[in-house]
């Protein structure tokens, strides 16, 4: 079955540690997303994809950075600029980028040592 | 600006009894409308999805939702709730971007 598979499901940060969410999907998707969910706010999105070696910032991109080398993967690298890393991430892809519905993984909690 | 409103971050029905989940939106261009399910520790899942084809929309496990123009609603119904239902639901919307907005979410408790 085609889907979107996000590793691992539990992450923890030192302090001043960067670390790498990952993200592939195998629905031969173009578009991709990565959104940042805390309690209460609903979901709010980092960065988003089009196409291979094009990405675009979201609306809270500052302290993360992303790549996309290969249209079925799109990893997440949590800087350690980002201050308040704790929270669920999760990866969507669509089949292009617009008024299409938004496929998502099981996420990764990420968590503060 | 867009948005998308959902009201109650709490919604506690009986089993059996009628589920209303409210969503309302911004906008003076027609949108398109979401409704996601998300159960614990999970992404979410499409329930359903209005692209202006029709009004009232048919989603999975036996939702719907009715676009209403005059009112800017887009609210989620189920004539039976059932235990399996318990989840948190959003809305969420795209205008005139790409970017999907989303509400912050109502989480719907069943009780027996």
């Amino acid at each position: 079955d085609g889907g979107i598979t996000q590793s691992p499901k539990y992450l923890f940060r030192k302090e001043g540690q960067n670390v790498t969410l990952s993200c592939e999907q195998n629905l031969n998707h173009d578009a991709m997303y990565w959104y940042r969910q805390d309690p209460g706010q609903g979901l709010r999105l980092i960065y988003y994809s089009q196409i291979v070696n094009d990405f675009q910032k979201g609306d809270i991109a500052e302290g993360y950075s992303v790549s996309r080398e290969k249209k079925e993967s799109f990893p997440l690298t949590v800087t350690s600029a980002q201050k308040n890393p704790t929270a669920f991430y999760l990866c969507a892809s669509s089949v292009v980028l617009g008024n299409q519905p938004q496929h998502f993984g099981d996420g990764t909690r990420l968590s503060i040592l | 600006a867009q948005s998308v409103t959902q009201l109650g971050s709490h919604v506690s029905v009986s089993e059996g009894a009628l589920v209303l989940l409210r969503c309302n939106y911004s906008s003076s261009v027609p949108p398109y409308l979401f409704w996601y399910v998300q159960y614990p520790n999970q992404g979410l899942q499409l329930l359903l999805k209005y692209t202006s084809a029709a009004t009232l929309v048919k989603g999975i496990n036996g939702f719907e939702a009715e676009f209403k123009k005059s009112e800017t609603s887009f609210h989620l119904t189920k004539p039976s709730a059932h235990m399996s239902d318990a989840a948190e639901y959003f809305c969420a919307v795209i205008i005139n971007t790409d970017k999907l907005i989303f509400g912050t979410g109502t989480r719907l408790q069943v009780f027996p």
